[in-house]
């Protein structure tokens, strides 16, 4: 069975502090997407990343950045020099690459940037 | 804006009932997507069409059905409401070309009432 752990259910950092937001996965498949969605308070998702199973590179994408590691089945989400405007919850998803597949969602984690 | 349309915006209806969602895609998108948000069970994932076909199926209800018009807009269908439905339902399209980015558009959501 395939399940997302987004262990970290609230977490509160004061604005340009660096946070990481923690998401675990287990899977028996052998490839397989990741992904970060952001939620702000507005209500919207946002797409952030999808990250191949094959493909272990670390990704930055300005102050955001990912790290991937398959030895810990684990798929981390660092914000840099936080700011009020990263306040959102963010999802943690998996999905197979081929054949039947769904999104598994992690339970989210809601990040609060203070002033 | 994300360019992805959604109507309506509230819906609020009785146990029961049966009501219809809309999602027009971004131009150009073949692919759309269909999410469920409640405060029970999160974010899921309920199915995903692409140029008409069904790609990927979630956790949808025997209850909820969904479509994709040839042209690309796309409507959840909800029948015999419960109280557990009340949910936010997102659509979100891709472009066919994902390449490695497989980046999702949302749409602002239906915020579905049952009473």
């Amino acid at each position: 069975a395939q399940k997302v752990t987004q262990a970290q259910t609230e977490i509160s950092v004061v604005e340009k502090e660096d946070v990481t937001l923690d998401c675990v996965y287990e899977t028996r498949d052998t490839t397989y997407y990741l992904f970060w969605y952001k939620q702000p308070p507005s209500g919207e998702l946002v797409f952030l990343i999808r990250r191949n199973s094959f493909d272990e590179q670390n990704e930055i994408s300005g102050r955001y950045s990912w790290n991937f590691q398959k030895s810990t089945s684990s798929f981390n989400f660092t914000i840099t020099a936080s700011q009020v405007v990263d306040s959102a919850v963010y999802f943690c998803a998996l999905r197979r690459t081929s054949g039947t597949y769904k999104y598994i969602f992690g339970t989210g984690t809601r990040l609060k940037v203070l002033a | 804006d994300s360019g992805v349309t959604q109507t309506p915006k509230h819906l609020i209806t009785a146990t029961g009932q049966r009501v219809t969602l809309r999602c027009s895609p971004r131009s150009g998108d073949l692919s759309v997507y269909w999410y469920q948000q409640s405060l029970d069970q999160g974010l899921q994932f309920l199915i995903q069409y692409y140029n008409g076909e069904e790609r990927a199926k979630g956790n949808i209800l025997e209850r909820f059905s969904a479509q994709q018009f040839p042209d690309l807009h796309s409507e959840l269908n909800l029948s015999s409401l419960e109280l557990g439905d009340s949910a936010l339902y997102f659509c979100a399209s891709s472009p066919p070309v994902s390449g490695n980015q497989d980046e999702q558009f949302f749409g602002p959501g239906t915020r579905l009432t049952v009473l």
